[in-house]
């Protein structure tokens, strides 16, 4: 059974700073992986499917990285609007999620 | 523009029953397959059910099998989840979602409390 990890939980970075958020698949995933975006009182957001492709209407400040075990969600140059909890999920298998990374704003 | 609309949430006893409803405008929705994704307050999401684009295959969580039971009518772009013996467990907000993999649609969700 996999076991999807995110570090860190929480994560406090200053507008226009770099955020790096990363993800754990307990075994290989390939690139079955993909990101969402909540923010507060709505519903998840599909940001990154394919470990690095945006889906349609994602800023370019977001981007995604890695393979097999290892990701990384990138945020370039973090705006206020980017609070939220970010979620990966791999689809390798049955749909997965992992218990999410908090971002605030400095 | 592409939306999920869920309804029939609310408060309902242990034990009690309950249906979803997720409406379905703006894109070909007999052709996705869809999810029902639920998320306990301040948690994690988890997916619950899935169904195929033409309704003929489902899968559910190990949670829910038996009490959860999936269905679409494709001629009214709606997906359906019938919650039968409730538990305080299944308290969340229930979300539809379009994909076959990963999910491109969310709808806004519906909360269901199950309390005595």
């Amino acid at each position: 059974e996999i076991v999807m990890t995110q570090s860190p939980a929480t994560l406090s970075v200053s507008p226009g700073e770099r955020a790096t958020l990363s993800c754990r698949a307990s075994q290989s995933v390939s690139r079955n992986l993909a990101w969402y975006q909540q923010k507060p009182g709505q519903a998840p957001r599909l940001l990154i499917y394919g470990a690095s492709t945006r889906a349609t209407g994602v800023p370019v400040r977001f981007s995604g990285s890695g393979s097999g075990t290892e990701f990384t969600l990138t945020i370039s140059s973090l705006q206020s609007e980017d609070l939220a909890v970010y979620y990966c999920q791999q689809y390798n298998n049955w749909p997965l999620f992992g218990p999410g990374t908090k971002v605030y704003i400095k | 523009e592409v939306q999920l609309v869920e309804s029939g949430g609310g408060l309902v006893q242990p034990g009690g029953s309950l249906r979803l409803s997720c409406a379905a405008s703006g894109f070909s929705f007999s052709t996705y397959w869809m999810y029902w994704v639920r998320q306990v307050p301040g948690q994690g999401l988890m997916w619950i059910s899935r169904m195929n684009s033409d309704g003929d295959s489902t899968a559910y969580a190990d949670s829910v099998k038996g009490r959860f039971t999936i269905s679409r009518d494709n001629a009214k772009n709606t997906l359906y989840l019938q919650m039968n013996s409730l538990k305080v467990d299944d308290s969340a907000v229930y979300y539809c979602a379009r994909g076959l993999r990963f999910f491109d649609c969310w709808g806004q969700g519906t909360q269901v409390t199950v309390s005595s």
